[in-house]
């Protein structure tokens, strides 16, 4: 149990545009999910923490209206990147925890690549 | 911030046994993990300790020091597929909320 899954793998696109990640619980009710970013040989980094029903908490540093988090259901949050940069480039991955777990499960990450 | 410090890198031997230390600050402790990362790949989760003592796993343990602000994972019988990146996460809030540590690259060798 606890499966959590990230859509798409890996993504590239061209700056300026937007892309829109996927993370879904598939097999438990997350009304938690948490958002991070991990650059080359770097460790993860919190960028958000999306709750069910209600805006987004954003760390220090990152901009909302740039990573717009939307967690519409108690099974999907929602990442996208607007206008993106070549800078944005990076390594996405949302995790979750139910209850009870005591852990986190972490999505597969997504690969993004702005050229 | 919460200073979460683990070594680098290290270096062991196919079948021998290994431990991976870290180092965190107790104020608003509230839970400690351990994750496994493969390169290219998410972190998958090893361990979790909330009180002091030993967690043991198969091959892995987890021992925690509230106290101390201390934390090592144990790998034993060490194999080939071990070397990864080991990070250490610390929650300190009931919200959830975890810090990482910049990780341990394990290099497991013949």
């Amino acid at each position: 149990g606890a499966v959590v899954s990230q859509h798409p793998s890996r993504v590239i696109c061209k700056s300026g545009t937007s892309v829109k990640i996927e993370c879904r619980s598939l097999d438990f009710q997350a009304t938690t999910m948490f958002w991070y970013r991990q650059f080359p040989k770097q460790s993860l980094m919190l960028m958000a923490t999306s709750n069910e029903g209600s805006k987004a908490t954003y760390e220090q540093g990152v901009e909302k209206d740039k990573f717009l988090i939307n967690h519409a259901s108690l099974t999907l949050s929602t990442l996208t990147v607007t206008s993106a940069h070549p800078e944005d480039s990076s390594f996405y991955i949302c995790s979750a925890t139910r209850t009870g777990q005591g852990g986190y499960t972490f999505g597969s990450g997504t690969r993004l690549t702005v050229v | 911030g919460q200073n979460i410090d683990q070594p680098t890198e290290m270096t062991a031997t196919e079948g021998a046994i290994v431990q991976i230390n870290c180092t965190y600050q107790t104020s608003g402790f509230n839970g400690l993990f351990w994750y496994q990362q493969h390169a290219g790949e998410a972190p998958t989760f090893l361990s979790y300790n909330v009180l002091d003592g030993l967690e043991e796993k198969g091959r892995f343990s987890s021992f925690l020091s509230r106290s101390k602000g201390y934390s090592y994972l144990l790998l034993k019988e060490l194999q080939m597929k071990d070397s990864a990146s080991y990070l250490c996460a610390v929650r300190y809030t009931n919200a959830g909320k975890s810090t990482f540590g910049d990780g341990t690259t394990l290099t497991v060798k013949p």
